[in-house]
C-alpha cells in the first residue's frame, strides 16, 4: 500500500529564512510519481512539481528546490529566502504508475507561516 | 482560459439530507477526479470519471456517487449525509493521456453538515 508522511505539521519562519519541508513515502511499486502541491487560503491546490521514480536528479526552480532520494524514500522541498507569499499548506503526494493519476495519495500537509 | 470551476463554493446541510456538487473541468481536459479534504488533512481520492463512466474508486461508501456529462462536466452526489461528511470537496481535471498527469484542481466546495 502507498503512504505519504509529512512529519512537520506546522513550520513558522521569518522572511528571508530558508525552510525545508520533509516528505517520506512508502510504495511497493518500482515505478511511481511524486508531487508537491501548494494550497493557499483560497483552497485551490497549485501544482509545483512532478518527479518520476527513475529521475533522481534534484531540481531547482527559482527559490524552490527539491531533493529526491530513493535510498531513503524521501522527496524534500526547500524554499530559499522565504517570502510572506509562501505562506500556505504544502502537500506531498504519490501516485503509482499502474493507476496513473487515479488514486493520488496525499500526505497530511505542512502549514508554513512566513512572518515579515 | 478558465481553470476548473466548482459550485457551490459553500453550503450547509443537515444530517440525512442529500447534496449535489458540480464541476467544470479545465478546457481541453476530459477526465475528472473528486477528492474529499477533511479539516487539517490531505485530500482523499473518491473516484474518477472518464468517458462518462466511473473508472476507479477510493475507499468511500456507496452514498457517494457521481456522474459525468458529454461535455466532461461532472457531479458528485452524497446521500444520507453524516456529520463526518463535512469537508472541502475538490474537483480535479486532467487530459486522458497515459501516465500520472498533473491534476488541475478547483477551489473546492465546502460542505458543512449540521
Amino acid at each position: 500500500a502507498q503512504k505519504v508522511t509529512q512529519a512537520q505539521t506546522e513550520i513558522s519562519v521569518v522572511e528571508k529564512e530558508d525552510v525545508t519541508l520533509d516528505c517520506v513515502y512508502e510504495t511497493r511499486d518500482t515505478t511511481y510519481y511524486l508531487f508537491w502541491y501548494k494550497q493557499p487560503p483560497s483552497g485551490e491546490l497549485v501544482f509545483l512539481i512532478r518527479r518520476n521514480s527513475f529521475d533522481e536528479q534534484n531540481e531547482i526552480s527559482g527559490r524552490y528546490s527539491w531533493n529526491f532520494q530513493k535510498s531513503t524514500s524521501s522527496f524534500n522541498f526547500t524554499i530559499t529566502a522565504s517570502q510572506v507569499v509562501d505562506s500556505a499548506v504544502y502537500f506531498c503526494a504519490l501516485s503509482e504508475a499502474w493507476s496513473g493519476n487515479n488514486d493520488m495519495r496525499f500526505g497530511a500537509g505542512t502549514r508554513l507561516t512566513v512572518k515579515p | 482560459d478558465a481553470g476548473v470551476t466548482q459550485s457551490p463554493t459553500h453550503l450547509i446541510k443537515t444530517r440525512g439530507q442529500q447534496v449535489t456538487l458540480r464541476c467544470s473541468p479545465k478546457s481541453g481536459h476530459d477526465t475528472v477526479s473528486w477528492y474529499q479534504q477533511a479539516l487539517g488533512q490531505g485530500p482523499q481520492f473518491i473516484f474518477q470519471y472518464y468517458e462518462e463512466e466511473e473508472r476507479q474508486r477510493g475507499n468511500f461508501p456507496d452514498r457517494f456517487s457521481g456522474h459525468q456529462f458529454p461535455n466532461y462536466s461532472s457531479e458528485l452526489n452524497v446521500n444520507a449525509l453524516l456529520l463526518g461528511d463535512s469537508a472541502l470537496y475538490l474537483c480535479a481535471s486532467s487530459p486522458r493521456e497515459s501516465g500520472a498527469n498533473v491534476l488541475t484542481f478547483g477551489a473546492g466546495s465546502r460542505l458543512t453538515v449540521l
